[in-house]
């Protein structure tokens, strides 16, 4: 069984261009968590998405990121028009539907590390 | 607001010996503790966790700790190895399937 997947593995972007990364969750995973990990720090919750639906956006900043996690296909964070201040490593992490009392094992993927010049 | 925290930023170990790392927790509606290990370039490795409901929960050569009253957790690393050098980090959550709040994480050191 796959882990969490993320690609790319590095990303390099002027400021002004898009950003997309990816996220194919563990099989079976219904829940997809998006985190990002500034140098030296812990990670900071973005997004938390369910299939076609956005359960929590809390952490999102209100301009130029957007996520999405469509039916077919994997979860995708875009950022647009990136700025120096973007630059870190972007984690997903996945999760499977739980019952009622379950814990929420979450599943990290390797992560996104994206460079803005 | 919600914070997770850690005491100390590095800790530094002898081979064989163990380890202990701490962290402090503000939200009393957390109910469910995490302990993650990040090595250089990867993502986080889950460790243990524990639920608010427990105290003590043990795995293979660690134990969590869990102190709901004054709000602490604690990580203890049994027969600390090289291989257990890495970044630690405590996370949180409230509830099923919720976000995980995060602390700054410690660098756990371990001399040959």
């Amino acid at each position: 069984n796959a882990g969490v997947m993320q690609n790319p593995r590095h990303l390099v972007r002027r400021r002004g261009q898009e950003a997309r990364l990816r996220c194919s969750p563990m099989k079976g995973h219904s829940h997809v968590y998006w985190y990002r990990q500034l140098p030296e720090e812990g990670l900071k919750f973005m997004v938390y998405l369910q299939k076609e639906n956005i359960i929590d956006e809390s952490g999102m900043p209100k301009e130029r990121f957007s996520a999405e996690f469509p039916k077919e296909g994997p979860s995708i964070l875009r950022i647009q028009q990136v700025v120096r201040g973007d630059s870190a490593a972007y984690f997903c992490a996945s999760s499977p539907k739980l019952l009622a009392g379950g814990v929420n094992e979450q599943f990290f993927g390797p992560g996104t590390r994206l460079t803005v010049l | 607001g919600e914070s997770v925290g850690l005491h100390l930023p590095t800790l530094s170990v002898q081979e064989g010996d163990n380890s202990i790392i701490n962290c402090a927790y503000s939200n009393s509606a957390s109910d469910y503790f995490i302990w993650y290990k990040q090595e250089s370039g990867k993502g986080p490795q889950f460790i243990i966790d524990i639920r608010s409901n427990m105290d003590k929960r043990q795995g293979q050569r660690v134990t969590v700790l869990l102190n709901k009253t004054v709000k602490h957790l604690s990580l203890q690393i049994a027969a600390t190895q090289p291989g257990d050098s890495a970044v630690y980090f405590c996370a949180e959550a409230a509830g099923a399937n919720s976000k995980l709040t995060f602390g700054k994480g410690i660098t756990l050191s371990v001399r040959p």
